[in-house]
């Protein structure tokens, strides 16, 4: 079945820092969601990618969808305290089946 | 507040019982998941339903059980409760299904304890 690899699985980062996340399906896929999850919250959407090649950016965050669209990455520039939390993807195959990848948390020191 | 409301927020109950989790989702969604995540964890898809029809089931075990209504609140059952229930189970809703759901608004979760 379709699979959703994230890496890494944990990243910690001094504020300022850089960070990124990375997103592999071992399938072809129709779009890809990233969500974001607070400590002791719940999974909120961030964007959708659809398009091959596709780059959006939300303030500090660029998200990639893969020329293949098999692959995706999140990255955040100049990590702030606030961007602590698990990110997750999920990825949605031509069968019309969604799978979230595993997440990575992300912890900043201040 | 998502729009997307579950209850009970926690429950605690003993091996062996059944429980019901509810979830009513945002207004015009048609579409609702469940979601388990144990401690630490990432998300392991259950199943969902579509406009009252159950559309895609994940690695959801036999004792347990859901429905979508009419009214398009969903529950799911937990039954014959062990340890290893216990974790967050969280419901999401979708305006559409498949490729056209753009993104799952998440409720607050229920967190199942089993002692």
């Amino acid at each position: 079945g379709q699979q959703v690899m994230q890496i890494p699985q944990y990243q910690h980062v001094q504020e300022g820092e850089d960070f990124t996340t990375y997103c592999n399906s071992s399938t072809t896929l129709s779009n890809i969601q990233w969500y974001k999850q607070r400590p002791g919250g719940h999974p909120v959407f961030l964007i959708q990618l659809v398009k091959s090649g596709e780059v959006k950016k939300q303030k500090r965050l660029t998200f990639q969808f893969g020329e293949a669209k098999k692959n995706s990455s999140l990255h955040i520039t100049a990590t702030q305290t606030t961007d602590v939390g698990t990110y997750f993807c999920a990825g949605y195959s031509n069968a019309g089946k969604s799978t979230f990848g595993d997440g990575t948390t992300l912890t900043v020191k201040p | 507040d998502s729009g997307v409301t579950q209850t009970p927020k926690h429950l605690i109950t003993a091996t062996g019982q059944r429980v019901t989790l509810r979830c009513s989702p945002r207004s015009g969604d048609l579409s609702v998941y469940w979601y388990q995540q144990s401690l630490d964890q990432g998300l392991q898809f259950l199943i969902q339903y579509y406009n009252g029809e159950e559309r895609a089931k994940g690695n959801i075990l036999e004792r347990f059980s859901a429905q979508q209504f009419p009214d398009l609140h969903s529950e799911l059952n937990l039954s014959s409760l062990e340890l290893g229930d216990s974790a967050l189970y969280f419901c999401a809703s979708s305006v559409g299904t498949g490729e056209l759901s753009y993104g799952y608004t998440f409720g607050s979760g229920t967190r199942l304890t089993v002692v």
